[in-house]
């Protein structure tokens, strides 16, 4: 299957730094990526979808000024957390789309964040 | 609305069949889908099964559908240690592509 690549795995930072993960489709191009956030035992929730050359689309209740995503090519979004907080310590997966079939959704290997 | 519910664990012996069962809410929805994923790592898409169909057999994977009751299953025949993990079953609307995911079912082989 597709091969979808997250950079960091895992990073720890300090209260009010910014963090940048990256998310890359490598052996395919993704108009479409999403980006989700796992709590410890819990599921996925989705925070946004990335479209490439356009704006995101943030769930309800996903602060955009926090959460910002960056679609500038078909092969990478960008996810950044702005002044991060201890509160957004998480997992966060991202996903990409295969062309425009629904059921070829690949996901990433996860980046572990933590906020000290 | 959105929907989707699990069992939140199972415990099976090495060798035996393991059914993990998912209830989901939205008659709307057009694919369903079986991940798995294993301690600290991301989603592995297992199945999926379009919701016309009732049954799906990927060798030792089968996915019971049904339809009228909003059940879906994930049969694993023969079970191996290595398919101790997380599994979460989710759907994806007739519009759109966004998945609505279950909280998890968490297996446990016993060998």
């Amino acid at each position: 299957g597709a091969v979808v690549s997250q950079h960091p795995s895992r990073v720890i930072c300090k209260s009010g730094t910014s963090v940048k993960i990256e998310c890359r489709s490598l052996d395919f191009q993704a108009t479409t990526m999403f980006w989700y956030r796992q709590f410890p035992k819990q599921s996925l929730m989705l925070m946004a979808t990335s479209n490439e050359g356009s704006k995101a689309t943030y769930e309800q209740g996903v602060e955009k000024d926090k959460f910002l995503i960056n679609h500038a090519s078909l092969t990478l979004s960008t996810l950044t957390v702005t002044s991060a907080h201890p509160e957004d310590s998480s997992f966060y997966i991202c996903s990409a789309l295969v062309g425009t079939a629904r059921e070829t959704q690949y996901f990433g290997p996860g980046t572990r964040l933590l906020v000290l | 609305g959105e929907d989707v519910e699990q069992s939140l664990f199972l415990s099976v012996r090495e060798g035996d069949s393991s059914v993990i069962n998912c209830t989901y809410t939205d008659s709307s929805s057009t694919y369903l889908y079986w991940y798995k994923q294993e301690p600290g790592a991301g989603l592995q898409l297992l199945t999926y099964i379009f919701s016309n169909m009732d049954m799906k057999q990927d060798q030792r994977l089968t996915v019971l559908l049904n339809k009228k009751d909003k059940h879906l299953s994930l049969r694993i025949a023969d079970t191996q240690t290595g398919d101790s993990a997380i599994y979460f079953c989710a759907e994806i609307m007739e519009y759109g592509n966004k998945l609505v995911f279950g909280a998890g079912t968490i297996l446990r082989v016993k060998s």
